[in-house]
């Protein structure tokens, strides 16, 4: 059973636009969670990394946020641009004792924004 | 160049073939890692390899999944007999990490998808 859950699966939404993704997890402990950006036929790069302790990342146009208490975070994306249009994926990081990095990836929400 | 680079981009392979996936990682990078990434999920951990070491395979599907890093930098994922469930796009990540520590950045390759009929 995967542990970590994104909502909506897939979204649309017009150039310009505000939009919020959501992950809910019950990896327990963790030490950091990531949301990356996957573009199609590309390997994932990071957007924003935090730690159990953070509450907030922001990365340009992107804003992460966590809550500890409930398991949840949230990715809001900001003025969306086309160049936006990827699946977006959050990922987390079992603590940092573990020798071996067992990510663990949620299955993504494919964005796509339109004209 | 100075990413994670992958070859080939594309394998179509009939059932029962072998394939050989190739990771050129970032130079320097210790730490090197395979995913297998099925359509439409999020990447699933195969194995990490702490220079020539591979510290964790506990990922790998079957016995017929291979890998390998002999001298520290390049690492091939061998996958033998092929099945159809074993289509998927297998990702590789190297990190600067001397022990694949989950705080330190993983760099993503562009993935090879293969395909098997």
């Amino acid at each position: 059973k995967n542990q970590v859950e994104q909502s909506p699966q897939s979204l649309i939404i017009l150039e310009g636009k505000n939009c919020t993704l959501q992950c809910n997890y019950t990896v327990s402990p963790f030490s950091n969670l990531r949301w990356y950006k996957q573009d199609t036929g590309r390997g994932p790069v990071s957007l924003t990394i935090m730690t159990f302790s953070e509450n907030t990342k922001s990365n340009g146009r992107y804003t992460a946020t966590l809550d500890a208490d409930t398991k949840q975070s949230s990715l809001h994306i900001t003025a969306s641009q086309l160049s936006d249009s990827a699946s977006y994926i959050c990922v987390v990081s079992p603590p940092q004792s573990y020798t071996a990095s067992k990510l663990t990836f949620g299955t993504g929400t494919r964005l796509q924004v339109t004209l | 160049g100075a990413g994670v680079s992958q070859s080939p981009r594309y394998k179509v392979a009939k059932r029962g073939q072998d394939v050989a996936l190739r990771c050129d990682p970032i130079s320097g990078h210790v730490s090197l890692f395979w995913y297998q990434q099925a359509l439409g999920q999020g990447p699933e951990f195969l194995t990490y390899f702490q220079n020539e070491a591979q510290l964790d395979k506990s990922g790998l599907p079957s016995d017929r999944f291979f890998a390998e890093r002999p001298e520290g930098s390049v690492s091939t994922l061998k996958i033998q007999r092929t099945q159809q469930e074993d289509s998927a796009v297998y990702l590789c990540a190297s990190s600067f990490s001397p022990l694949g520590q989950t705080q330190y950045e993983q760099y993503f390759g562009p993935g090879t998808r293969l395909t098997v009929t």
